[in-house]
């Protein structure tokens, strides 16, 4: 089925340890996005690509790096994990920048525990 | 700014009763506004959108109705099934900010038999 495909859908990292995130989109969208979820805040943004070749940082981006490789793919990564960013971790597309009206087409997330 | 408030869950109902989760939101601009709904163990999936004040949404029995007087966005169905039993988003995306949509905290529904 067409949408967004992420990976891995969980993992355990050292503190301190690196990782990178991968998400991959087929619906040939121009825009993606990396949120975080947290119990009792909701989603907030962390990066996102309004277009092939730009990335520009959302809400909470401190400690996170991301690429736009291509089109279709945008990964996260961490280069130096914290016990804070244990997290559920969404990549989303939507059809067009700057996302308004069209709404976005969810991963089904990375559950990553930091120890 | 831009913001999101939704009612604190978690709510719990019988199946076949009626349910509300209430959304209210501050924007700079004029928004867009969608309800997500996630269930357990998979990402969000758009339930349904509203992109002009007294535009209704409507989905599987579930609709919400866009209100500029009041700022708000409640989500509403006539008659629940346990299968509902999920988090509720609702969400705005405002066109003057670019690309960010703005989350509320989500509400845990519970349908029990």
């Amino acid at each position: 089925n067409a949408g967004v495909t992420q990976t891995p859908k969980f993992q355990v990292l050292k503190t301190g340890q690196s990782m990178t995130l991968q998400c991959a989109q087929d619906m040939n969208h121009n825009s993606m996005y990396w949120y975080r979820q947290d119990p009792g805040m909701g989603l907030r943004l962390i990066y996102y690509s309004a277009s092939e070749g730009t990335t520009d940082k959302g809400e909470v981006p401190n400690g996170y790096n991301v690429s736009r490789l291509n089109k279709r793919e945008f990964s996260l990564r961490l280069e130096s994990a914290a016990p804070s960013q244990t997290s559920v971790y969404f990549c989303a597309s939507s059809e067009a920048s700057p996302g308004a009206n069209y709404g976005y087409t969810f991963g089904s997330g990375t559950r990553l525990t930091v120890v | 700014g831009n913001s999101v408030t939704q009612m604190e869950g978690p709510v719990t109902l019988s199946e076949e009763a009626f349910l509300t989760i209430n959304c209210t939101y501050t924007a700079t601009g004029y928004p867009s506004l969608f309800w997500y709904v996630q269930y357990p163990g998979e990402g969000l999936q758009l339930l349904l959108k509203a992109t002009k004040a007294d535009d209704k949404g409507s989905n599987k029995g579930f609709e919400a109705t866009y209100r500029k007087e009041t700022t708000s966005f409640h989500l509403e169905k006539g008659s629940v099934q346990v299968s509902d039993s999920a988090v509720y988003f609702c969400a705005l995306s405002d066109p003057n900010t670019g690309n960010q949509f703005y989350f509320g905290t989500g509400t845990s529904l519970t349908v029990i038999p």
